[in-house]
């Protein structure tokens, strides 16, 4: 346990339904990443947020997906009108950025991901 | 954006040293050099990041080149729990462009008994 939760860690849905995630980071870390895997393949990038400041967002991220972090607190990432690639985890990643034995240190913690199936 | 270039599979076996080596030739000067781990079902967990020549904690040695176009990931003594696929990715950290990291699809390291 990394100390990142995400909720749900599975959903189903139908193509054309919206979903949401939440993800809950590590409560001293001011960055949170949201990223995308696919079966064989690395983690995605698509959003990363600066306490409440949404800086970067992938071209990944089409205009159907839309992140929150009220408060740099949790975030949620939703996605409207779910289509079938849209089938893969989402996985959520804090950290903060530290100065370690003289290097820049960006080490992010992973959750355990919400696994996404659009039938 | 810094590419990175890995093996796509390893074997190897129990009390080995396995070293994966990562190619990144156009990495930039602000880049720094990060492995992660993962198990299936599971998010990636850090590993290592450095900047130059050697970085070494409790589970890993990050050996970096002069030229910083490669980078090796040496893990002493394996053990079955090291099967998994371990990423090589370059990158600025700090206050800079979180969108230049690029996970690619790593490396499926396989531990024999």
């Amino acid at each position: 346990d990394t100390g990142v939760s995400q909720n749900p860690r599975h959903k189903i849905t139908k193509r054309g339904q919206n979903v949401t995630f939440r993800c809950d980071p590590i409560s001293e870390h001011n960055r949170l990443y949201w990223y995308r895997q696919t079966l064989g393949q690395g983690p995605e990038f698509l959003t990363y947020f600066q306490n409440e400041a949404q800086l970067e967002k992938s071209r990944l991220l089409s205009d159907r997906f839309s992140a929150e972090r009220p408060k740099g607190s949790f975030s949620t990432l939703e996605i409207q009108r779910t289509e079938q690639g849209d089938s893969a985890m989402y996985l959520c990643a804090s950290s903060l950025v530290a100065y370690t034995g003289g290097n820049l240190v960006d080490e992010q913690y992973f959750g355990p991901g919400t696994r996404l199936t659009v039938t | 954006l810094a590419k990175t270039t890995q093996p796509i599979s390893m074997d190897s076996y129990e009390g080995q040293e396995v070293n994966i080596t990562c190619s990144h030739n156009n990495i930039a000067t602000n880049d720094y050099i990060t492995w992660y781990q993962q198990f299936p079902s599971q998010g990636p967990r850090f590993i290592i990041q450095g900047y130059k020549t050697k970085v070494t904690n409790e589970v890993a040695s990050l050996f970096i080149p002069a030229d910083r176009k490669s980078s090796t990931l040496s893990l002493p003594r394996v053990s079955l729990s090291d099967t998994a696929v371990y990423y090589c990715l370059v990158g600025p950290p700090g206050y800079s462009s979180a969108s230049k990291i690029i996970f690619g699809s790593g490396t499926r390291l396989s531990i024999r008994p």
